[in-house]
């Protein structure tokens, strides 16, 4: 079964220190995944996604995060969290039934709650 | 990317009513898609919105209570139609432009549903 798992419901981290949010997948064949934000009463924003090549993709707000397929995760990463930072985030990844080109929805987590603490 | 506006941002409705809301995209997009959001919790995908055809609805959720609406490329409207208490929600309407796999769904803002 194709599926993503946020294994942690909230991650509490101290302003100025690195943050972790874990991410990981079962799908067939090569995933596409994605992360997202989303803010107090906000619509979910885009933050990144790997889809081919560097195992380390790069995306908004100074977020990365890390493909790694023989643990077959994607943590979300931030060398320093800002109060700012405190929010929702989802990771996703696409539904590969029926073939690359055939389906283009996402399986979602249940999301993780980041709290960075000034 | 692309900006996606939705109406209302939010409503409170009667019990038994109807209610239809609308996505407008500001540039023409391959797929749209709504979903279903309780406050903190993950998503759920309602339906696939597709131009000039019926949607495609998800397991669990049919035609006759959330009618859908795709005349072209930058708007739908989704309609909650007999309202209980239990359709109270956040819905989210969402856009892949180009539709390919490697795609990325951009999110309108949502709308806040409350029904008493």
């Amino acid at each position: 079964a194709q599926s993503v798992a946020q294994p942690e419901d909230q991650v509490n981290v101290a302003e100025g220190n690195p943050l972790t949010v874990k991410c990981t997948y079962s799908v067939s064949g090569n995933p596409y995944l994605f992360w997202y934000v989303q803010y107090p009463n906000r619509g979910l924003q885009f933050l990144l996604k790997y889809i081919t090549g560097d195992n380390l993709v790069k995306g908004s707000y100074g977020f990365e995060a890390e493909f790694n397929k023989s643990q077959t995760s994607f943590h979300l990463k931030k060398p320093s969290a800002l109060v700012s930072d405190s929010a929702l985030y989802f990771c996703a990844v696409r539904d590969m039934r029926g073939g690359a080109g055939n389906n283009r929805k996402l399986i979602w987590g249940l999301g993780t709650s980041l709290a960075v603490n000034p | 990317s692309a900006v996606i506006s939705q109406k209302p941002s939010r409503d409170i409705c009667q019990r038994g009513t109807s209610l239809t809301i609308q996505c407008q995209v500001d540039s023409q997009v391959t797929m749209m898609f709504w979903y279903r959001q309780q406050p903190g919790q993950s998503l759920t995908l309602i339906a696939t919105a597709n131009q000039g055809s019926e949607a495609t609805y998800e397991s669990g959720f049919v035609i006759d209570k959330f009618p859908i609406s795709r005349p072209n490329l930058t708007f739908s409207t989704l309609t909650v139609s007999n309202m209980s208490p239990e359709d109270s929600s956040i819905y989210l309407c969402s856009v892949a432009p180009s539709g390919g796999a490697a795609d990325t769904q951009y999110f309108g803002p949502g709308t806040r549903l409350t029904v008493l």
